[in-house]
């Protein structure tokens, strides 16, 4: 079973800060997906990433994907209000169904 | 919005006895996918199911079992309930075989209590 790790768990921070949230494991992915998801809301999907190395914006948000396609993060730039959720990564294998992380619980205090 | 509908949004029960829960994918999806989310646990895969046929099984318990209809829509059953079976539980759909290459759509979530 690949296994996939988030920290850290919890992050409370001011807004206008900026943030690194991260993801491990041991397995090697074909793809890896970063989801956003709201209090009282499903995950919304914010990223695939698929080639090691790769560097994904998405406006404030910033992707990477580790060059051995084990790791990757999500780095926010001047974090507002609305980022604060539960930032979940997720991995898979060619043709296998993601398998999700316990995630990161983002808290941006006005 | 994702299309994703999910009834009902709260369900509070005693132990030991039977939930359905009921899921209407997004127009044109032919998978259904089924989550369980609790703090300890994080979002736990449960069963999928293509255009009516069982696909891929996960963490489910032989308590639940799950089923597609003609019409798309799903149903998780959760039966002999117990305290630990409280939980946020989602489905997801999307357009093919995989979330490998088609991307998860997720409802909003049904909120089960067991007392």
């Amino acid at each position: 079973t690949q296994l996939l790790e988030q920290s850290p768990q919890f992050l409370s921070i001011q807004e206008g800060e900026n943030l690194t949230v991260y993801c491990n494991s041991s397995s090697v992915f074909s793809s890896l997906q970063w989801y956003r998801q709201e209090p009282g809301e499903g995950p919304v999907l914010l990223v695939t990433v698929v080639t090691g190395g790769e560097v994904k914006k998405l406006k404030r948000l910033t992707f990477q994907f580790g060059d051995a396609r084990k790791d990757s993060s999500l780095h926010i730039t001047a974090a507002q209000t609305g980022d604060t959720g539960l930032y979940l990564c997720a991995g898979s294998n060619y043709g296998q169904n993601f398998v999700f992380g316990p995630g990161t619980r983002l808290s941006v205090l006005p | 919005d994702s299309g994703v509908t999910q009834t009902p949004k709260h369900l509070i029960t005693a132990t030991g006895q039977r939930v359905t829960l009921r899921c209407s994918p997004r127009s044109g999806d032919l998978s259904v996918y089924w989550y369980q989310q609790s703090l300890d646990q994080g979002l736990q895969f449960l069963i999928q199911y293509y255009n009516g046929e069982e696909r891929a099984k996960g963490n489910i318990l032989e308590r639940f079992s799950a089923q597609q209809f003609p019409d798309l829509h799903s149903e998780l059953n959760l039966s002999s309930l117990e305290l630990g079976d409280s939980a946020l539980y989602f489905c997801a759909s999307s357009a093919g075989l995989s979330s490998y290459n088609s991307p998860l759509h997720f409802g909003n979530g049904t909120r089960l209590t067991v007392t």
